[in-house]
């Protein structure tokens, strides 16, 4: 069964605007990984947050992770249309395999 | 290799026959993975191999699915008497590494389109 939950399951901005994604788990966790997923295409790792941090940045993107509210929020800054895709949230914990949310589908409008 | 590849990309078979899906890690990771997702879902993990030995194969949903890495590198999941609801993308992801709770990045596959008809 799935672990995490995202909120919102859809989201449609401008082109230019920010997106923000949440994303909720159950169960400690070592890290927690995004991942997006165009379509048509495979799955692309975005970026890591360790259980002991608390935000990290990587280009227009920016994660926070909360281990005692266990949640976790992507921002997408300055939006493209290039950036239109599913975006999942996963959690991995000592047996080494990854745990999916249900995804956000993001739009982005020219 | 560039990334992990899978074949074959697309499979429509019918209900009963069996299937057999090809990933090809990328070299020298240890550790390589199946996932299944269903549409409008994320993955759910199936199995994973840390070289040839399995390590976890705790979400395979049933008996007719079984995996192997016979050489610690390419992996098959084979699904025997497909069923309808067997009807997925199959993803296969690798790591360099594979150590319990490690931070490595688990790179995926373009997947396996399965269609039973």
């Amino acid at each position: 069964s799935q672990q995490g939950e995202e909120d919102p399951q859809a989201l449609s901005i401008q082109e230019g605007e920010n997106a923000t994604m949440n994303c909720s788990y159950k169960t400690s966790i070592n890290n927690l990984q995004w991942y997006r997923q165009n379509s048509g295409r495979g799955l692309v790792h975005l970026i890591l947050i360790r259980s002991n941090e608390r935000e990290k940045h990587s280009g227009r993107l920016r994660v926070t992770l909360d281990t005692s509210k266990k949640s976790s929020s992507l921002l997408i800054t300055a939006s493209r249309a290039a950036d239109t895709a599913s975006y999942f949230c996963a959690t991995i914990n000592n047996t080494g395999k990854l745990i999916f949310g249900q995804g956000t589908t993001l739009q982005v409008k020219p | 290799g560039a990334g992990v590849s899978q074949s074959p990309r697309y499979k429509v078979t019918k209900r009963g026959q069996d299937v057999a899906l090809r990933c090809d890690p990328i070299s020298g990771h240890v550790s390589l993975y199946w996932y299944r997702q269903a549409l409008g879902q994320g993955p759910e993990f199936l199995t994973y191999f840390n070289y040839e030995a399995q390590q976890d194969k705790s979400g395979l949903p049933n008996d007719r699915f079984s995996a192997e890495r016979p050489e610690g590198s390419i992996s098959t999941l084979t699904i025997q008497r497909t069923e309808q609801r067997d009807s997925a993308m199959y993803r296969c992801a690798s790591s360099l590494t594979g150590l319990a709770g490690s931070t490595d990045t688990q790179y995926f596959g373009p997947g396996t389109r399965l269609t039973v008809l």
